[in-house]
């Protein structure tokens, strides 16, 4: 079945440093991947998207391109501020036929002033 | 254009009683999912619906659990008897269309607590 795999947190980083969280994946079909973040106690954000290989997602100086050859989409920024401390999902709807969304468990990522 | 509604937002039983979640999808929005968020995970696919059908039930726990989306009101999800292990937030999000490309946009959620 359909899976995805994302780095494990808590990931804690300085303000302005780089940031890349990794993203890897299983699936039927050609999906479509998907970032999503979690404020605290708050619903999923859709963060960015990319629906075909070699396409590239972007929001909120966010990145990630989808790479069917690594069956990867691994998300990234250039510098990362205070604000973006949350929790990011990975994900992937497949286009096998699946309705739902299948999630990673999440990355918690901590911006440090 | 209000987003996805979800109440309660937090929802406290005991262990035997019954817990209703209600989701309210964006105007225009006739797809309605359910997600389950345990502990220290990602969330896991429950249910989808249309108006008056469930089109995909595959992630639904099989006894206890239940789904409807009816003509007029909002999507309510059904839990019967509940015990401590159904402690989790759960989520809703609806879709314009279905399929691989149109965004599923999410409520804040329902944490439940069984005591």
């Amino acid at each position: 079945g359909d899976s995805v795999t994302q780095m494990e947190g808590p990931v804690t980083l300085s303000e302005e440093a780089f940031l890349t969280i990794n993203c890897t994946y299983t699936a039927t079909g050609y999906p479509s991947l998907f970032w999503y973040v979690q404020y605290p106690g708050e619903g999923l954000q859709l963060l960015l998207k990319a629906t075909k290989a070699d396409d590239k997602g972007s929001n909120k100086g966010f990145e990630a391109t989808y790479r069917k050859e690594t069956t990867s989409f691994h998300l990234e920024k250039g510098s990362v501020q205070v604000s973006d401390s949350a929790v990011y999902f990975c994900a992937l709807m497949s286009g096998g036929g699946a309705d739902g969304l299948t999630f990673g468990k999440g990355t918690h990522l901590i911006i440090q002033p | 254009n209000a987003g996805v509604m979800q109440n309660p937002r937090h929802l406290v039983r005991r262990r035997g009683q019954e817990a209703r979640l209600r989701c309210s999808p964006m105007k225009g929005h006739s797809h309605v999912y359910w997600y389950r968020q345990l502990p220290e995970e990602g969330l896991k696919f429950m249910v989808y619906l249309q108006k008056e059908n469930i089109i995909d039930e595959s992630g639904m726990p099989k006894e206890r659990f239940s789904a409807e989306f009816p003509k007029e009101g909002p999507s309510i999800l059904r839990i019967q008897q509940v015990v401590r292990g159904d402690s989790a937030a759960y989520f809703c999000a609806s879709s314009e269309l279905a399929g691989v490309r149109n965004e599923q946009f999410f409520g804040p959620g329902t944490r439940l607590t069984v005591l």
